[in-house]
């Protein structure tokens, strides 16, 4: 299983763009979620899922969208990217079923916004 | 008010010695409870789900207070690589799908 992938790794963009952080798992997990991270602070939560068709806005969604065809895949759109967004994203996936939600995160992406 | 607060540290201690982070949060409904690991630069991992009885792995020991709202890491015999920052997560009082991370604890475990 490769768990959870995420690409770019890295990405400069410049105010205005638009630009979609791919995700995705194979561990056939119910529940994804993205998060960024910036210095000093904890993951915030941006947008997640529980399924297939379902996604619910999380601490900090606003200026991002998210749609969930798949099982797989959990992709997160930057409609007119800040310099606000400049952050290390993270993805994260969890199995709902068997107990609490222990998420496993991809790689990561640092995104700077110029 | 932060939902999870966490003391940043540094912690600086030698190897071998015996460690305890604690962590506070403001949802008294919570009910999901986690330490994560996060090396530099990294993504977390998972580290150990934390229960109401208290639980142990290994060399690390996770306690809930629920009476106190706060959650407590204890590591013994700590080791180089336990090097890293440790993060507290709680979920949500009204919505058990959301999840409030912690800024992190950062250990620093010296030779």
């Amino acid at each position: 299983n490769a768990g959870v992938t995420q690409t770019p790794k890295f990405q400069v963009l410049k105010t205005g763009q638009s630009m979609t952080l791919q995700c995705a798992q194979d561990m056939n997990h119910e529940y994804m979620s993205w998060y960024r991270q910036d210095p000093g602070m904890g993951l915030r939560l941006i947008h997640y899922s529980v399924g297939a068709g379902i996604t619910d806005q999380g601490e900090v969604p606003n200026g991002y969208n998210v749609s969930r065809s798949t099982t797989e895949d959990f992709p997160l759109r930057l409609l007119s990217a800040a310099p606000s967004q400049t952050s290390v994203y993270f993805c994260a996936s969890s199995p709902v079923r068997g107990g609490p939600y222990t998420q496993y995160f991809g790689p990561g992406t640092r995104l700077t916004v110029l | 008010r932060k939902e999870v607060e966490q003391d940043p540290g540094p912690f600086n201690v030698p190897e071998g010695a015996t460690v305890a982070f604690n962590c506070t949060y403001s949802n008294s409904a919570s009910q999901s409870f986690f330490w994560y690991r996060q090396d530099c630069r990294k993504e977390p991992k998972l580290l150990m789900s934390v229960y109401s009885s208290g639980n142990e792995d290994g060399r690390f020991t996770a306690q809930l207070n629920r009476a106190s709202q706060y959650i407590s890491l204890l590591i013994r015999d700590s080791k180089l690589s336990d090097s890293a920052t440790y993060l507290c997560v709680v979920n949500g009082e009204y919505n058990f799908n959301k999840f409030y991370f912690g800024s992190g604890t950062k250990l620093n475990v010296k030779p």
